[in-house]
């Protein structure tokens, strides 16, 4: 079972920054929480992962709570292409599964 | 992603037929990954190898057999397909486990069982 609960979707205005929730309140110490989007029937893409500092590269920044039992996905800028399912994982063992859960299905609208 | 490619990209075949995909990577990654993805169950683990010769099962991986002889290629078999496994599928690989490193995906493979 994944161990993530995410919203199922979201909206967002073109231009704003869009923050997408994930829950993950299981998470052992040694666990990262990743993040991957799939846009239309591509294969999904790899945006950002953490463990228990903030994260920020070209794409996003990912905001982990002190407990890390929640994270937000930022997108600071929202464009049209970035409408897409938005996976939060965190991986389920040492063998390097990763187990996709629902995602969130974010629409940025002109 | 130039640094793998699946193929067929798309299929059709009949009930009971034997079927073969391909995934072939140019990273020279250690682990490979395939997943099924359909409407209501977002991405699903088949099985997945973590070595030449060395393969697992995933949570879904009835009616489906793998094989890794090369680095390069993972190979995905339904040994008779049925229609439940009309899907996209698709293929990953990661360059460590024990991960900080992120999965690249591939484009898919649609396949059609009728």
């Amino acid at each position: 079972d994944a161990k993530t609960t995410q919203p199922p979707s979201m909206d967002c205005a073109e231009g704003r920054a869009a923050n997408l929730p994930c829950n993950h309140s299981t998470i052992s110490g040694n666990e990262y929480v990743y993040w991957y989007r799939q846009i239309h029937s591509q294969g999904p893409q790899y945006i950002i992962h953490g463990l228990k500092n903030n994260e920020t590269n070209e794409m996003a920044s990912l905001i982990i709570t002190e407990d890390r039992k929640s994270s937000t996905l930022i997108l600071p800028h929202a464009t049209l292409r970035d409408t897409a399912v938005y996976y939060c994982i965190v991986r389920v063992d040492n063998t390097g599964k990763l187990i996709f859960g629902q995602g969130t299905t974010l629409q940025v609208k002109p | 992603d130039a640094g793998i490619t699946q193929s067929p990209r798309h299929k059709v075949t009949e009930t009971g037929t034997p079927v073969t995909l391909r995934c072939h990577q140019t990273e020279n990654h250690r682990y490979m990954y395939w997943y099924r993805q359909d409407p209501g169950h977002g991405l699903r683990l088949i099985h997945y190898s973590y070595g030449v010769k060395d393969t697992d099962k995933g949570e879904v991986s009835d009616g489906y057999s793998v094989s890794r002889s090369k680095t390069e290629d993972f190979l995905l078999t339904l040994e008779s397909a049925t229609s439940s496994q009309t899907s996209v599928y698709f293929c990953a690989i990661s360059e460590q486990d024990r991960v900080i490193y992120g999965y690249t995906f591939g484009s898919g493979t649609r396949l059609t069982v009728v």
